[in-house]
Parts: structure tokens; C-alpha cells; sequence
């Protein structure tokens, strides 16, 4: 059964900081990986899709890594602005043909 | 224009009634889903739907029951409510299967309150 981890569950930065937010998922067999970015009381949103085959997907100020094989993902911030704040959640596309979330790693960041 | 949209946004009934959800896409995406999120913040798949067929029912109690009239909508039934259910309810939408590899896009939620 695919688990989906991510670490730290909150992170508080100054704005401008870059930073790394973690995900790791046991079982290697995935289709892709999405994350997401949830504000309070509204859906999600997509930010990121990385297919199996590739190794990162960038979208303006956010870079995406996929190592398939060891069971992780990074998603890097860079210049990180108040707007930023929210909760990140990855997901996986695994051999169920589902995605399994994390439960996210809530990020805030001060002016 | 709302791509993937709920009704309603709250819900706050008493346990043991019956009660809907809505969901609606204007994506024109062939495929749509329900997921729960509980306190925790876990987000679970609990129902999809391909071209009005159900292609995905994992261990869900057979008290919610999702009903799909046209390729557009996705409603989700629940009967005798229990406070367990109380949580955010997802609807999603893909393009192509749920077995294809595209972005799933999600509604607002559903934050339900049972009582």
C-alpha cells in the first residue's frame, strides 16, 4: 500500500528565503507525481506534474524533483513571498492508478 | 469561470439524515472523482468516474452512493449520516481516464458538519 510522506508538516520563513519542502512515497511504481497548494477553506490547485519518466518540472519560481527510485520528491521555492503561504501537498500516481496524498506541509511566509 | 464547482461550499445536518453534494466541470474532461479529507488533512480517493462509469470505489460504506447523470456532473449521495463523516469533500475532474497521467483539477470543497 503506497504511503506518502512529507516533511517538515509546517514551515514558517522569512520572505525573499528559498526553500526545499519534501515528499517521499514507499512504493517506486508511480505513474507521476502532482503537487498541489491549498489555501484555507478553498480547493486545490495544481502546481506541478512530474510523468515517471522525468526527473524535475519547473514553473516560474518553483522547481519540482522526481528520484523515482528512492522514493522522493523536493519541491524548491525560490524568493519566497508572503502570497506564497499556504499548505503543499504532494501526490502520488501509483500502480492502484490513484493518487495518494501527503498530508502536506503547511508554509508561511513573513514579511 | 469555475472550472470544477461544489454545492454547497457548507453543510451542517444532523446525524441520521440524507443529504447531496453536487459537483460540476466545464472542462469537458471525461473523468471525475469525490475524495474525502479528514482532520488530518489526509486526502482519500473514495469514488471515480469515467464517461458516467464508476472505474474506482475504494472502501467506502455503501451509505454514499455517487451518481453521475451526464459526463459534466458527478453528485454524491450520502444516506443516515454519521458523525464520522464529517469532513471535506473533493471533487476533481481529469482529462481522458483515471488510468491516463493528466493533471486532476479540484473543486472548492465541501466542508460537511455532522451533528
Amino acid at each position: 500500500k503506497q504511503e506518502v510522506t512529507q516533511i517538515p508538516a509546517a514551515l514558517s520563513v522569512p520572505e525573499g528565503e528559498n526553500l526545499v519542502l519534501n515528499c517521499s512515497f514507499t512504493d517506486s511504481a508511480i505513474y507521476n507525481l502532482q503537487w498541489f497548494r491549498q489555501d484555507p477553506g478553498k480547493g486545490l490547485t495544481s502546481l506541478l506534474l512530474i510523468q515517471s519518466s522525468q526527473r524535475e518540472q519547473t514553473s516560474g519560481r518553483l522547481n519540482a524533483s522526481l528520484d523515482k527510485s528512492s522514493g522522493r520528491s523536493t519541491l524548491y521555492i525560490a524568493a519566497s513571498q508572503p502570497g506564497d503561504s499556504a499548505t503543499y501537498l504532494c501526490a502520488v500516481r501509483g500502480s492502484a492508478r490513484q493518487l495518494t496524498f501527503g498530508s502536506g506541509t503547511q508554509l508561511t511566509v513573513l514579511p | 469561470d469555475t472550472a470544477v464547482s461544489q454545492t454547497p461550499k457548507y453543510l451542517v445536518t444532523q446525524m441520521g439524515n440524507d443529504k447531496s453534494i453536487k459537483c460540476e466541470q466545464n472542462l469537458g474532461h471525461d473523468t471525475m472523482y469525490w475524495y474525502k479529507q479528514d482532520s488530518k488533512k489526509f486526502l482519500k480517493i473514495m469514488f471515480s468516474y469515467n464517461n458516467k462509469e464508476l472505474i474506482i470505489n475504494e472502501t467506502v460504506p455503501n451509505r454514499f452512493s455517487p451518481k453521475s447523470p451526464d459526463k459534466a456532473h458527478l453528485n454524491l449521495h450520502i444516506n443516515s449520516l454519521e458523525l464520522g463523516d464529517s469532513a471535506v469533500y473533493f471533487c476533481a475532474s481529469s482529462h481522458r481516464g483515471a488510468l491516463d497521467t493528466d493533471t486532476q483539477y479540484f473543486g472548492p470543497g465541501t466542508r460537511l458538519t455532522v451533528l
